[in-house]
């Protein structure tokens, strides 16, 4: 399996503000990715952070929203950019490792105000 | 596009009794996932079902794929209240390279 944090747990944030996510994992892994769980949804996946080079972006999700970044195999960051209130929801990171099993690490729950 | 579909999404049970999730999904798939996620919570890895005809058990749960039919089951045997929870599908389409699509969610709450 694979231990994964994630920082900050929960922020408040001003509208028209960036907040980033840090997501470290305690082994390294190929496969990293970022989830969005708006309230009482279920998971969309945002991207996949790509180890030294761009993040693959999921159709409705722009790099200019949410810059990542991949500097080696076991860190990754998000940044959601000129936050809106819609942009209130929890973000998850998630790894797949080579047992072919995902696993969520704790969530940022942001809101914004 | 792949489509995952879970029913029910809301499901009040009495401790005791069984009961089924279904998880329908729209296109060939090469591994499905069940998760447990419990409120203010991430996702825990309950089940990976990796080919045809699969079956997982693990306390209560069991999970099942038919790929034929495009679908899997996770059955409840006598409900307890710790199982009260909302679970997730997720499929991972083939070339999707480990990608997720994740169903609604089925909201579980066992009654004592």
């Amino acid at each position: 399996s694979a231990v994964i944090s994630q920082k900050p747990s929960r922020d408040i944030c001003q509208r028209g503000t960036s907040l980033t996510i840090q997501c470290q994992v305690d082994s390294q892994v190929t496969m990293m990715f970022w989830y969005r769980q708006q309230p009482g949804q279920s998971l969309t996946l945002i991207a996949t952070a790509n180890q030294g080079s761009e993040a693959t972006y999921e159709s409705g999700f722009v790099i200019d929203k949410f810059p990542i970044s991949r500097p080696n195999l076991t860190f990754s960051t998000l940044t959601v950019s000129n936050m809106s209130p819609e942009d209130s929801s929890i973000y998850l990171c998630s790894v797949s490792t080579s047992r072919y099993e995902q696993y969520f690490g704790p969530g940022t729950r942001l809101t914004v105000t | 596009e792949l489509k995952v579909e879970q029913n029910p999404l809301f499901l009040s049970m009495q401790e005791g009794k069984n009961y089924t999730i279904y998880c329908n999904y729209s296109t060939t798939s090469d591994r499905l996932y069940w998760y447990r996620q419990d409120p203010g919570k991430s996702l825990e890895s309950l089940f990976v079902l990796l080919s045809n005809g699969a079956v997982k058990q693990e306390g209560r749960l069991m999970a099942s794929l038919d790929t034929k039919a495009r679908l899997s089951t996770l059955h409840i045997t006598a409900a307890v209240h710790d199982l009260s929870a909302t679970y997730f599908c997720a499929v991972e389409k083939k070339t999707s390279g480990s990608r997720l699509t994740f169903g609604e969610g089925t909201q579980l709450t066992v009654n004592p």
